[in-house]
């Protein structure tokens, strides 16, 4: 199963555009790349997924480049209620893979 | 939108007694999931079941059984709770496994479950 690194925290302001990079560097080919955001005493929620290049909903960009080894999750003008903790999963249910949730990026959105 | 429900948002219970969680979902989701989650260990799976009756053992099961005699409903027990058992217990659904790529899954809010 493909393990991933991304960074503890980050601080950001508001109106500011977040990138949070994670690196998957043993993804497999039919891995896809999920965002999951959780605010303090809520449940996990489902933000993007993505295969290739680039992936936009109406809440974040996902950007994956060509060799796949690393994505980055790029909320835009952010707001003080984006203040949360984003995980990333890499993985293939159709294989058989459950996906593993990691200890995720505490991104703060500072006034 | 998916709701995913759990009986109980804090629960305080005694060493060795057999504590029940329940988790109800109202969309006909064929997967259900159990995590728990401690600050610095991210989310561990406990168990999952992709229909009813049916379950597999996730990560951390040792401790833990779960039951799912109903689609909507899965309950997680703790046959003897024990100190190292306290923490916050998610559940979550989802739908089957897609030919290609994943399904979210919906999550409730959270049990957090204290063992005195």
């Amino acid at each position: 199963l493909a393990k991933t690194t991304q960074p503890i925290s980050m601080d950001s302001y508001e109106g500011q555009e977040v990138n949070i990079t994670c690196s998957h560097n043993n993804i497999a080919t039919n891995d896809y790349i999920t965002w999951y955001q959780q605010f303090p005493s809520q449940g996990p929620r489902f933000i993007i997924q993505g295969y290739k290049t680039k992936v936009t909903n109406e809440v974040a960009s996902l950007f994956i480049p060509a060799d796949r080894k690393s994505s980055t999750l790029s909320l835009p003008r952010v707001s003080l209620s984006d203040t949360a903790v984003y995980y990333c999963l890499v993985g293939d249910e159709a294989a058989g893979n459950k996906l593993t949730f990691g200890g995720g990026t505490r991104v703060l959105v500072k006034p | 939108d998916v709701k995913v429900t759990q009986s109980s948002r804090y629960l305080v219970k005694r060493t060795g007694e057999k504590v029940f969680l329940e988790c109800v979902q109202d969309m006909d989701h064929e997967n259900m999931f159990w995590y728990r989650q401690d600050p610095g260990l991210g989310l561990r799976l406990i168990y999952f079941s992709y229909d009813v009756k049916m379950k597999e053992k996730g990560d951390i099961p040792e401790g833990y059984s779960v039951s799912r005699e109903k689609k909507e409903r899965f309950s997680l027990i703790l046959e003897s709770a024990s100190t190292n058992q306290t923490s916050m217990y998610l559940c979550a659904s989802s739908l089957p496994v897609r030919v290609v790529g994943n399904q979210p899954q919906h999550f409730g809010d959270g049990t957090r479950l204290s063992i005195l």
